[in-house]
């Protein structure tokens, strides 16, 4: 089993409003990963966590907030969008994250963020 | 860091090959992915080359790593209109795992 669930599955929210994304994987991997496409570009990766641990924050504004609460479970709080956040949020998931050490990645469907 | 490049779109008939091209600039990355990705989906691992290799076929998908060129392409034989999707090939930057993709091709199968 190489599943990957996010939900929701689609979601606006207004500038002032705070939601959170969620993502859960049963592969018994202990690194997930938080990639924004946006609309007809490549994803691009916002954080990693390895054990449970922020490993990467790739320079993400700090109205995204990522949290892990345990190996299977990773989640995306959001705060204070502008427009610009509009886009698919993916989220991953691979092995142990282990620096130096490269792991096959599996994707979940995303979440589809409108920020009006 | 690493850069990828990929042609941005593919028309292809019905039951011909599609062979998608992509081209890279770090050698550091151990393996190199194909990743499809449909209309309103997420992406879907479709296959991997170990960066020692030069050819691997799985079914209908065979790929080929020149790694002197930096060059890895993704074969398709007899395409399907269910292969129309967007491709994009990866691989990782530095020492961990962030994966560095293409722009994407854009597949499109007519009849």
């Amino acid at each position: 089993d190489t599943e990957v669930t996010q939900t929701p599955k689609h979601l606006v929210m207004g500038m002032t409003n705070k939601k959170s994304l969620k993502c859960e994987q049963h592969m018994g991997h202990r690194a997930m990963y938080w990639y924004k496409q946006k609309a007809k570009k490549p994803p691009e990766l916002m954080f990693v966590y390895s054990y449970e641990k922020l490993s990467i924050n790739e320079s993400v504004p700090s109205r995204f907030s990522p949290e892990c609460p345990n190996s299977s479970l990773l989640n995306l709080h959001l705060h204070a969008l502008q427009p610009e956040d509009s886009a698919l949020y993916l989220c991953a998931s691979s092995q142990t994250g282990t620096s130096g050490n490269q792991e096959t990645q599996y994707f979940g469907p995303g979440t589809r963020l409108l920020v009006l | 860091g690493e850069d990828v490049e990929q042609s941005l779109f593919l028309s292809v008939r019905e039951g011909d090959s599609s062979v998608i091209n992509c081209t890279y600039t770090d050698s550091s990355s151990t393996y190199l992915y194909w990743y499809k990705q449909e209309p309103g989906a997420g992406l879907q691992l479709l296959t991997y080359i170990f960066s020692n290799m030069d050819m691997k076929q799985d079914q209908r998908l065979t790929v080929l790593l020149n790694k002197k060129d930096k060059h890895l392409s993704l074969r398709i034989a007899d395409t399907q209109t269910g292969d129309s999707a967007i491709y994009f090939c990866a691989g990782v930057s530095g020492g961990y795992n962030k994966l560095i993709f293409g722009a994407g091709t854009r597949l499109a199968v007519h009849p």
